[in-house]
């Protein structure tokens, strides 16, 4: 048990159509990310928020988006949808000020892009 | 440029039979190197970190190593149950981690 959360667990969308992700973190992590895994490779990184605001995005374009909330939760959305946005979309969560640099992952939300 | 390598990409065993996973890193400042085990379809579940050279760390029969430059998680007498994909990540002096590709265990009774 990680104590993230992430919905839906999986969702189908048309090519051009807007998502919205949601997950939702521990209490007391003011520090979440969003990443992106293809099938068979290792997650790769979208953006980071920190007490809500970005701090860091990786290689990917504005369509895709995000905000955290002051109650542990944050969204990912993505505009304009393209067939290889299909993915698993994974919400990690840490307190960055924290002993321990953990970083915990929820279950994940399935997107495909038909 | 931060990198992380692991191999092998599959690695199959028959149970009971030991063997070692590498992943080997190239970052700046590093702040951590992180082991995940994947199942198929499930988020990343979190196995170790590990933050100096000639740190080493265990849990039931994983056992995590550290040098400058490579991790090795070292699976001992492994069960069909250790099959998974496992992931290696680094943390370095920006603020994101950077993933390998994973190696896919798979344990055969």
């Amino acid at each position: 048990e990680t104590g993230v959360t992430q919905s839906p667990t999986h969702l189908i969308k048309t090519r051009g159509q807007q998502v919205t992700l949601r997950c939702s973190s521990q209490s007391g992590h003011n520090t979440v990310s969003w990443y992106q895994q293809a099938l068979g490779q290792g997650p790769q990184f979208i953006f980071q928020y920190y007490r809500e605001e970005e701090n860091g995005r990786g290689n990917f374009p504005p369509r895709f988006s995000g905000l955290q909330f002051p109650n542990y939760s944050s969204e990912l959305n993505v505009n304009a949808l393209e067939l290889d946005d299909s993915a698993l979309y994974l919400c990690a969560s840490r307190n960055r000020e924290g002993a321990q640099n953990t970083i915990y992952f929820g279950e994940g939300s399935w997107l495909t892009v038909v | 440029e931060d990198q992380v390598t692991q191999s092998p990409e599959a690695l199959r065993l028959q149970e009971g039979e030991s063997s070692s996973l590498n992943c080997s890193y190239t970052v700046s400042g590093l702040r951590g190197l992180f082991w995940y085990r994947q199942d198929p379809g499930k988020g990343p579940e979190f196995l170790f970190t590990l933050y100096s050279a000639g740190e080493e760390k265990e849990k039931e029969r994983l056992k995590a190593t550290l040098t400058k430059k490579e991790s090795f998680l070292h699976i001992t007498a492994p069960k069909p149950e250790d099959s998974a994909t496992y992931l290696c990540a680094v943390h370095g002096s920006n603020y994101q981690l950077i993933w390998g590709a994973g190696t896919k265990l798979i344990i055969k009774p």
